[in-house]
């Protein structure tokens, strides 16, 4: 079963724009990851922010976590083409890593 | 930099016949994961290892799924009869040691096709 859910399923936009994605979630947990999967390929770690943060900055991205509503954002600055990519969260407990079903984002030139 | 090694990339088989795939984690990573992702949906946990046990593998369709890691070190998964159902990706992760951040290391994946 799967803990998070992205929204939305699917974004397009033009390179320099940005980029928000959301995910949900249904259960109290330790720390969110953000993932991205490059088509047929696998995941790469992008940024993992703990319960007990708010907001978290690594180059481009930035994300944000409510607990309160069991929610988090993952925003990508100034897009690129190479930014296309489909970006799963994932939420952990005792290490095993539930990801959710992802959104799927096209940078187009 | 360290890698993650999976192979083969890509395999195509009829049903009912045996298939096996092959990881190599990121030398010194103690913990390895099995997953298994369906076209559109994100990654579902199948086995996972620490060392050469098994600590959970609560989603290992038993029956036909095997997982072994005899020496701790790299991973076979086997499926065994092949089903049109099991077409996806497995996906091979690791992580250093059990730790409460559990970033994951993923190699490329094998994307098994049945027929």
């Amino acid at each position: 079963s799967q803990q998070g859910e992205e929204d939305p399923q699917a974004l397009s936009i033009q390179e320099g724009e940005n980029a928000t994605m959301n995910c949900s979630y249904k259960t109290s947990i330790n720390n969110l990851q953000w993932y991205r999967q490059n088509s047929g390929r696998g995941l790469v770690h992008l940024i993992l922010i703990r319960s007990n943060e708010r907001e978290k900055h690594s180059g481009r991205l930035r994300v944000t976590l409510d607990t309160s509503k069991k929610s988090s954002s993952l925003l990508i600055t100034a897009s690129r083409a190479a930014d296309t990519a489909s970006y799963f969260c994932a939420t952990g407990g005792s290490e095993k890593l539930v990801f959710g079903k992802g959104t799927k984002l096209t940078v187009n030139p | 930099e360290a890698e993650v090694a999976q192979s083969p990339r890509y395999k195509i088989t009829e049903k009912s016949q045996a298939v096996a795939f092959w990881c190599d984690p990121i030398s010194g990573h103690a913990t390895l994961y099995w997953y298994r992702q369906i076209l559109g949906q994100g990654p579902e946990l199948l086995v996972q290892f620490q060392d050469e046990s098994v600590v959970d593998d609560s989603q290992l369709p038993k029956d036909r799924f095997s997982a072994e890691r005899l020496k701790g070190v790299d991973s076979t998964l086997k499926i065994q009869p092949a089903e049109l159902g099991d077409s996806a990706m497995y996906l091979c992760a690791s992580t250093p040691h059990l730790t409460r951040s559990n970033e994951q290391f993923f190699g490329p994946g094998t994307r098994l096709t049945v027929l």
